[in-house]
């Protein structure tokens, strides 16, 4: 089905794991994100990229690691897990441009122990 | 530095009545846009209405508009004729042009329409 999917949709793991979560898009978007969503703080950006092979930090990069060899797939890893980044995270594409709104996937709800 | 600011932390509004969600703004950008998007207790996030800084009419998407006034930063949300369906958190958002159009979020309104 045409969209962007994420996964898993759920997880749990443990403080000082290396996790890595799957975005993929299927309209060949050129920009993608990831945010991470935490009461009171509405989403922040953690990286984006505006094409394949092309990232960028967001406000909130650190822990994080992005790769983008493919313009469809866009992982976001976590290196070494912490209680802190116990979230939902939100990948996004869109079109080039101001103008395009982000189109996102159903998040992943991520706890670590 | 660019920021959003949502200062209506919940809301209630009667079914059938209409209601602004406030959103100011802070950029030094000229260009720039605004969004507005909605997230229901399901949790996805659903694109609502989009507002260019240079648009001089007020967007306008079925019972949704916006109301922007540019040299007061504002970007208010009205929805009329609120349903129950409506009840769900609303954010915010300016994209800029500058800094690979990266997007920054408010921290949300949570509007709850009563029957």
């Amino acid at each position: 089905d045409a969209g962007i999917t994420q996964s898993p949709r759920y997880k749990i793991t443990e403080t000082g794991r290396q996790v890595t979560l799957m975005c993929h898009q299927t309209w060949s978007h050129s920009y993608m994100f990831w945010y991470r969503q935490d009461l009171g703080h509405g989403l922040r950006l953690i990286y984006y990229s505006a094409a394949a092979d092309i990232t960028d930090k967001g406000e909130v990069p650190d822990g994080y690691v992005v790769s983008r060899s493919k313009t469809e797939n866009f992982p976001l890893t976590l290196e070494s897990a912490t209680r802190s980044q116990t979230s939902v995270y939100f990948c996004a594409s869109s079109l080039y441009g101001r103008d395009n709104e982000q189109f996102f996937g159903p998040g992943t709800r991520l706890t670590v122990l | 530095a660019q920021k959003i600011t949502q200062t209506q932390p919940g809301m209630f509004v009667q079914e059938k009545e209409a209601v602004t969600l406030d959103c100011t703004y802070d950029t030094s950008d000229q260009s720039y846009g605004l969004f507005w998007y909605k997230q229901p207790s399901s949790g996805e996030m659903i694109f609502l209405i989009y507002q260019g800084s240079y648009d001089e009419q007020n967007a306008t998407e079925g019972r949704y508009s916006l109301n922007f006034q540019k040299a007061r930063k504002s970007a208010n949300l009205v929805i009329s004729a609120s349903q129950l369906g409506d009840s769900a958190m609303y954010f915010c958002a300016m994209r800029r042009t500058t800094g690979g159009f990266k997007t920054i979020f408010g921290a949300g309104t949570r509007l709850f329409v009563k029957a």
